[in-house]
């Protein structure tokens, strides 16, 4: 199975100053035809999970300007330009490219 | 807008069976495939199945952990998919979240709490 390891597992954050998160996998998540299937969700307490980013740096349809992604094989990162109140939460990273699917352990966001 | 709305959870105790519903609403049903995910109380999230479209005969991919116990199907009519959910195991109390899939897992529902307790 491809293991996704997430650091920091929690980052405490000033608001209006930039946050970064890495995601590691174990083995590469180019797939055979040729696209990384690495997203990014976000689960603010008590709600479900929603997409942010796809196939590495595409913003999912309603997620703010403020969030990017970048990287490439196996090594990647999530990017928020300016922390607001509502950016709280665990970000995952998750991997669709090879069976089974995994997820990174979870980035806790908070305000300092 | 794309909707997503898991049911059936509830109580069993193990050994027993549940099957969930994912009713879906907003976009073309049979055109995506469909994912499971859970997440155990307090944990993160865990990939549960996925199933294909018909387009792609409907074909079904297992974590190991549900494999031979879970089964993933869909009635594209209704646009509804379920997870017959067989033998259940202590360990097989989480929330429920199905997923429409188009090469990311978008539009998650509100999900649906499933605890297998004797």
């Amino acid at each position: 199975d491809v293991v996704m390891t997430q650091t920091p597992l929690s980052s405490p954050v000033t608001l209006g100053q930039p946050a970064s998160i890495s995601c590691m996998s174990s083995q590469s998540l180019v797939h055979r035809d040729g696209d990384t299937y690495l997203s990014w969700l976000h689960q603010r307490p008590g709600q479900s999970p929603r997409l942010l980013i796809y196939k590495i740096s595409n913003r999912f349809s309603g997620a703010p300007d403020r969030f990017s992604g970048s990287g490439a094989g196996t090594d990647f990162t999530l990017k928020i330009s300016r922390v607001e109140a509502e950016d709280v939460g665990i970000y995952y990273c998750m991997q669709s490219t090879h069976f089974p699917w995994t997820f990174g352990q979870g980035t806790t966001v908070e305000v300092k | 807008e794309v909707q997503l709305v898991e049911s059936g959870g509830g109580l069993v105790q193990p050994g027993r069976s549940l099957r969930l519903s994912c009713a879906a609403s907003g976009f073309t049903f049979g055109d995506f495939a469909v994912s499971w995910f859970r997440q155990a109380p307090g944990k993160g999230l865990e990939w549960v199945g996925f199933i294909r479209a018909k387009f792609y005969s409907e074909t079904t991919e297992y974590a190991a952990s549900v494999k031979g116990r879970f089964t993933i199907s869909r009635d594209d009519s209704k646009s509804v998919a379920y997870l017959q959910m067989n033998s259940l195991k202590t360990e097989d109390t989480a929330v429920y979240y199905c997923t429409k899939y188009g090469g990311m897992p978008d539009s998650w529902g509100q999900g649906t709490l499933v605890t297998v307790s004797p």
